[in-house]
Parts: C-alpha cells; structure tokens; sequence
C-alpha cells in the first residue's frame, strides 16, 4: 500500500519570502503522479501542481515549484514570494492508475500561515 | 463552468440516525469520488464511480455506508445508523475520464458532518 509523510504539521513565512514544504511517499509502483493540493478555509481541494514520475523535469506554476527527488521518494513544494491567500492547508497526494482506479492518496497535511 | 455541488453544507446529527449527502458532479463528468476527510487528516477515498459502475469500494465501510449513481451524474452518500467516528468532512469530486488524464480532480466544497 503506498503511503505518504508530510512531517511537519505547521509552518509560518513572512510575505513575499520563500517556504519549502516537505513530502515522502512511499510506493513500490514505478509509474505514478504526484500532487500538491491546497484547501483553503472553504474546504475546496484546489490543485497546485502536479508531477509525473517518469519526468526527470521538477514541474513549476508561477510561483510554485516542486523538488521532485525519485530515488529519495521525496516531492517536496517551494513557495515563492508568498502572499497572503497562499495561508491554507497543503497537501501532497499520489496516485497510480490500476485498472480504473485513479484514486489520490493524501498525506496528513502542512497548516502553512503566511505573516504581514 | 459550473463546479462540483454538494449539498448540505453542514450536518449536525445524534448517533444512530441516519444522514445523506448529495453531489452533482461537473456536466459530462464520467467519474465520480467520494472521500472522508477526519479532522486533522488528508481525505480518504470511500467510493469511486465510472457512470453509474462502482470501479472501488475498497474503504467503504459496508456495513454502515451506501452510495449510489443511478443515472450516472449525481450521487448520493448514505451512513446509517451513523457513528460518533463518522464526524468527518465528506469530499466529492468529479474528473471527465479518470484523475490524472483530466489533469486532476474538482472538487467540491464538501459537507461537514458532526455526530453527537
């Protein structure tokens, strides 16, 4: 079964600095997708990023980015410029397609505050 | 577009009676998830729907939870008699053919569930 450690449950950055978000998974699958959900207070899963294993490219948003280290089993998220509405919960989330079933497996969460 | 709509918002009920959540899943969505989400936890999948076939039900808790699709668009989520453990948000989402061929989920703004 694959699971997924986000290992630290509250971080905090100054506006306009930069926040880097941990992940590891782990999984015996070799081709699969990683994820970076955000939920804000309205509860909405918003999609951030998004990683296919088989790139060896980390996959950038604007101001997101993703450290993806396979060997590691690592995907990390860094936060650029943080601004205030990037104050939510963040999840990382992986998937492997198996017959139909795409479902996401979720971590447990990073509450990230971003400080006037 | 119109996103995923999920209705109701808030749910506050004693144990053992029974509750329903509703979801419309995005126009032309041929997939539909639902997850569990317990407070300081990252969703878990219930159930996954292609049309109105069940493609996983691994998680759900038989005994207790039903979900149906009849037409193949809207859902419901049904736990009965409900538990004081079932406190927990329920997520819908829907994707147009499968998760990750979509670019990912919607989701939507989910039903919060509190049992007394």
């Amino acid at each position: 079964a694959q699971t997924v450690t986000q290992s630290q449950p509250e971080m905090s950055v100054q506006e306009a600095e930069t926040v880097t978000l941990s992940c590891t998974y782990d999984t015996s699958e070799s081709n699969y997708y990683l994820f970076w959900y955000k939920q804000p207070p309205s509860r909405q899963m918003i999609l951030v990023i998004r990683q296919e294993a088989y790139k060896q490219q980390n996959a950038t948003e604007n101001r997101f980015s993703v450290n993806f280290q396979k060997a590691a089993k690592s995907f990390s998220l860094k936060i650029s410029d943080s601004q205030l509405g990037d104050t939510a919960m963040y999840f990382c989330a992986f998937m492997k397609q198996k017959g139909g079933s795409e479902k996401l497996v979720f971590g447990k969460g990073t509450k990230l505050t971003v400080n006037p | 577009e119109a996103g995923v709509a999920q209705s109701p918002r808030y749910k506050i009920i004693e144990k053992r009676q029974s509750v329903a959540f509703w979801c419309n899943p995005i126009s032309g969505h041929a997939t539909l998830y639902w997850y569990q989400q317990i407070l300081g936890q990252g969703p878990k999948l219930l159930i996954q729907f292609q049309n109105n076939g069940v493609v996983d039900d691994s998680q759900l808790p038989k005994d207790r939870f039903s979900a149906e699709r009849l037409k193949g668009v809207d859902s419901t989520l049904k736990i009965q008699p409900a538990k004081l453990e079932d406190s927990a948000v329920y997520l819908c989402a829907s994707s147009l053919a499968g998760g990750f061929t979509n670019y990912g989920y919607t989701f939507g703004s989910g039903t919060r569930l509190t049992v007394v």
